[in-house]
């Protein structure tokens, strides 16, 4: 069964600080994996997905096939980079999105 | 502008009141589906639908009804509400993994 995990509820950095939201997922075959991020009263939206290979807001994730992880990763965070971040996976050739849990990021001045 | 829609933002009712709260998106996407969010739980699909008159269950289905008579519009019924259905509601319509939500849905059930 298709699962996706991040292991923290809550992730509370300082400016400036390096940032690592981890997910991990399993799955069977060739997944596409994504990060949304929901801001504080605005809608959830699409942050970036694997097979982009971009970098969104300074934030960057790589696919890691032999650990299973997609961890999001920006060097130096910002106060506005606080909200909640979920990481997600999808079949190929499938719609169906299956979320993890969700991190909370809090960046302190 | 690429949009979903839904309504009510924010909706009190009280257990068994049939209620529906409408989803509708102009991207002329084929696949919707309807998640809840609740604490600790993330987001939760209830229902989903690849098409028009083509919809299945998601992974909370019970106490839910949805219909796709257009491709537009995908709402989502509570025939006999009750308290564990109160939660955060979202829709979304996606294509190839890029999903669109709408602002959300509050639903309190007292």
């Amino acid at each position: 069964a298709q699962r996706v995990t991040q292991p923290e509820k809550l992730l509370s950095v300082f400016k400036g600080a390096p940032v690592e939201l981890k997910c991990n997922y399993s799955y069977s075959g060739s997944p596409e994996l994504f990060w949304y991020v929901q801001y504080s009263r605005q809608r959830l939206q699409l942050l970036l997905r694997h097979i982009s290979r971009e970098s969104i807001k300074g934030f960057t994730a790589d696919l890691n096939k032999g650990e299973t992880s997609f961890h999001l990763k920006k060097p130096f965070a910002q106060e506005e980079d606080s909200a909640m971040y979920y990481c997600a996976l999808k079949n190929t050739g499938f719609q169906k999105l299956v979320f993890g849990t969700g991190t909370r990021l809090l960046v302190s001045p | 502008e690429a949009q979903v829609t839904q309504n009510p933002r924010y909706l009190i009712t009280v257990t068994g009141k049939k209620l529906t709260v409408t989803c509708s998106q102009n991207m002329n996407h084929e696949y919707m589906s309807w998640y809840r969010q609740d604490p600790g739980l993330g987001l939760r699909q209830i229902y989903y639908s690849m098409n028009v008159e083509v919809t299945d269950k998601g992974d909370v289905p019970e106490g839910y009804k949805v219909s796709r008579k257009e491709k537009r519009n995908f709402p989502l019924i509570l025939e006999s509400p009750s308290p564990n259905q109160t939660s955060l509601y979202f829709c979304a319509s996606s294509r190839s993994g890029r999903a669109f939500f709408g602002q959300g849905t509050r639903l309190t059930v007292v």
